[in-house]
């Protein structure tokens, strides 16, 4: 019964390389998204999609891709990291219906030096 | 522009008495409002929701109240326990088809001294 998968859980990047996060879930969920999360900033949406083979921008999408070719994988691409992009990254599932939680990976924590 | 928002960073309360933990809304859209709960190096957890069409919903020692003229949810939590100890955080949707996204706050860290 995993949930929601993220991985790696750590990362320390040089300012300038790209990397991949991957989440996962077995749940059949239509809805992912990406957060990030920062001190006295809350969760902010970076990207999410509502089914697979769509991806829409969320508040803050600059400096990020993603990709859902399958339903229960959603990917975020840094593809030249700043240090502005260390924060803790979550990804989250939910059914496409009304009223329904977000279910939540345990966090990336993720250092760009 | 913050549409949800927190004004308590944190919160301290004794065990055995009332937590309230509160959350402001701009956006009048909002019809759908989530609590999480979140502690250290671990994602947020669900822990109770309410619909606009309703002003309270409980869920054993947790109550959530909405006052959708105000703009303002409240979360409730009684008797507090020290594993109640966390980070929580207010969320809200736009639950129309098609735009179920959440917006969260940024957070209330709640500590409950034994």
């Amino acid at each position: 019964n995993a949930g929601v998968t993220q991985t790696p859980k750590f990362r320390v990047l040089k300012t300038g390389q790209s990397m991949t996060l991957l989440c996962a879930q077995d749940m059949n969920h239509e809805y992912m998204y990406w957060y990030r999360q920062d001190p006295g900033m809350g969760l902010r949406l970076i990207h999410y999609s509502v089914g697979e083979g769509t991806t829409a921008k969320g508040e803050v999408p600059d400096g990020y891709n993603v990709s859902r070719l399958k339903k229960q994988n959603f990917l975020l691409g840094l593809e030249s990291a700043a240090p502005s992009q260390t924060s803790v990254y979550f990804c989250a599932s939910n059914f496409y219906r009304r009223n329904t939680e977000a279910f939540f990976g345990q966090g990336t924590r993720l250092t760009v030096v | 522009d913050q549409q949800v928002k927190q004004n308590s960073p944190s919160l301290s309360v004794q065990e055995g008495r009332i937590s309230i933990l509160n959350c402001d809304y701009t956006n009048s859209m909002f019809d759908y409002f989530l609590w999480y709960k979140k502690y250290p190096a671990e994602g947020p957890t669900f822990l109770i929701s309410i619909s606009s069409i309703k002003d309270k919903n409980e869920d054993g020692r947790f109550t959530v109240f909405l006052n959708k003229s105000a703009k303002h949810l409240s979360l409730h939590i009684v008797p507090s326990q020290p594993g109640d100890s966390a980070v929580y955080f207010c969320a809200a949707s736009d639950s129309n088809f098609g735009n179920e996204k959440l917006t969260f706050g940024t957070g209330t860290r709640l500590t409950i001294i034994p």
